[in-house]
């Protein structure tokens, strides 16, 4: 399973992220799909996680900001985080979390997103 | 949501074991035995090496081993080499509908 992600490299202070994430053949329906972000020398913190149904969870510290979808018939899931700060900048990963045992199987390479004033 | 705790750092020799420690509540790693522990070289993703508290996947070495002790998880690296010097992050899952919570990251220097 292939999973990248794609997007700008640079948004704009109080402007919105986009990011997508691309997946091939049919992992996109057996996974909650996740997007883990990663500031620069710093851990990972969960953003949200969306399912293919459509059911999504997002992080309650992102949650007024975080907005997740799914597009099935192009195998991709994106994400939108509005009104960015440079405390977005980070290096965002797309990650597959199983259900079954509950951890992240596979990661993408990440995105690096720099927020510029 | 608070993260688990990890160590900043832990060292060793080559050839020696180490342990890195996950600490949690009785609410995640203390509850459930889904601990996972995920390795991250600089400037690239993390990989998973532990699941389930102690399973590895395909292709993991057998000098990676997990295990959980009430609330606290660890991971064990065994025969150290050079190329294990890396950053570790534990997770565990913390109830349904979350994908629960990440330790702080653990950086592992070989001496």
């Amino acid at each position: 399973v292939q999973v990248q992600e794609s997007g700008p490299g640079l948004v704009r202070s109080s402007e919105t992220l986009s990011l997508t994430c691309s997946v091939s053949g049919d992992a996109i329906r057996s996974f909650y799909w996740s997007w883990i972000r990663q500031a620069p020398g710093k851990g990972l913190e969960w953003v949200g996680y969306m399912f293919y149904t459509g059911h999504t969870n997002y992080n309650p510290s992102l949650k007024s900001r975080v907005t997740m979808s799914v597009d099935t018939s192009k195998n991709q899931f994106s994400l939108k985080l509005t009104s960015v700060t440079a405390a977005d900048t980070a290096r965002y990963y797309c990650a597959a979390f199983s259900s079954d045992w509950y951890f992240f199987e596979l990661w993408g390479q990440g995105a690096l997103v720099t927020v510029s004033s | 949501q608070p993260a688990l705790t990890q160590p900043a750092s832990v060292s060793g020799s080559p050839g020696q074991s180490i342990t890195i420690s996950c600490t949690g509540t009785n609410t995640d790693v203390g509850r459930y035995k889904f601990v996972s522990w995920y390795q991250q070289f600089p400037g690239k993703a993390p990989r998973l090496i532990i699941y389930k508290v102690s399973e590895r996947p395909s292709g993991v070495s057998a000098r990676f081993s997990g295990s959980k002790s009430a609330n606290t998880a660890f991971l064990t690296i065994s025969g150290l080499q050079p190329e294990d010097e890396a950053d570790y992050y534990c997770h565990s899952y913390a109830g349904s509908d979350t994908p629960g919570r990440f330790g702080g990251g653990t950086k592992l220097t070989v001496l």
